[in-house]
């Protein structure tokens, strides 16, 4: 069965450095999304893409966040200067965009730890 | 999107048919009834949806009342496997593109 899935499985890093969290959707898939997860608390909307470029972006999403699409495959999400509070898991989600139902196919998550 | 009422925590004994409520009064005509589960901080997982009528599927069924108010999701066989939170969340059919938007679900415990 297809499957989301994303790398690394565990990231750390230095309070100021960048990351780069990297996904790869089912392969037949025109959405894109990234959701996080701060330890304890719900699971958030960051942003959703289609079409190359961003459809929806929550407040969370500020200029520190990107999202690429570089190539057929990858889907990725950038922060330029990670802060302590970017903490979280970090959930790549993937939907056909054809049939109108809306399922959303979720990896299996980063788990991004600031010091 | 809807509002959706979720209890915090239920326990289910294994075997036994798992049934979680969630109440969405405010639900309108062309909004859909999603659920979702996470199992102990996986990727959110889709079970089921439905619109006014019971949708049944390998996972779970999906009861919806007739006032479409509330919704009950139903494990028939409960197995520890699916310990786990368990979300209702209403979206417009039109809007099928978009966001999720999660709240804090229900926590369910499969007991030995």
């Amino acid at each position: 069965e297809p499957e989301v899935t994303q790398t690394p499985s565990h990231q750390v890093t230095q309070m100021g450095q960048e990351v780069i969290l990297r996904c790869v959707p089912i392969s037949n898939h025109l959405y894109f999304y990234w959701y996080r997860q701060i330890l304890g608390q719900k699971v958030e909307f960051l942003v959703s893409f289609y079409n190359n470029e961003i459809s929806e972006k929550s407040e969370i999403f500020d200029d520190q966040f990107s999202v690429e699409r570089p190539d057929g495959s990858n889907f990725t999400l950038k922060i330029r200067s990670t802060k302590l509070e970017d903490s979280a898991m970090y959930f790549c989600a993937s939907s056909e965009g054809a049939s109108g139902v809306g399922e959303q196919f979720f990896g299996p998550g980063t788990r991004l730890t600031v010091l | 999107d809807a509002k959706t009422t979720q209890p915090p925590s239920m326990d289910c004994a294994e075997g036994r048919a798992a049934n979680l409520p969630c109440n969405h009064s405010t639900i309108s005509g062309n909004e859909y009834v999603y659920w979702y589960r996470q199992i102990h901080s996986q990727g959110p997982q889709y079970i089921i949806h439905g619109l006014k009528n019971n949708e049944t599927n390998e996972m779970a069924s999906l009861i919806i009342t007739e006032d479409r108010k509330s919704s009950t999701l139903i494990l028939p066989h409960a197995t520890l496997r699916d310990t786990a939170v368990y979300y209702c969340i209403v979206r417009a059919g039109t809007r099928w593109r978009e966001k999720l938007t999660f709240g804090t679900g229900t926590r369910l415990t499969i007991i030995p």
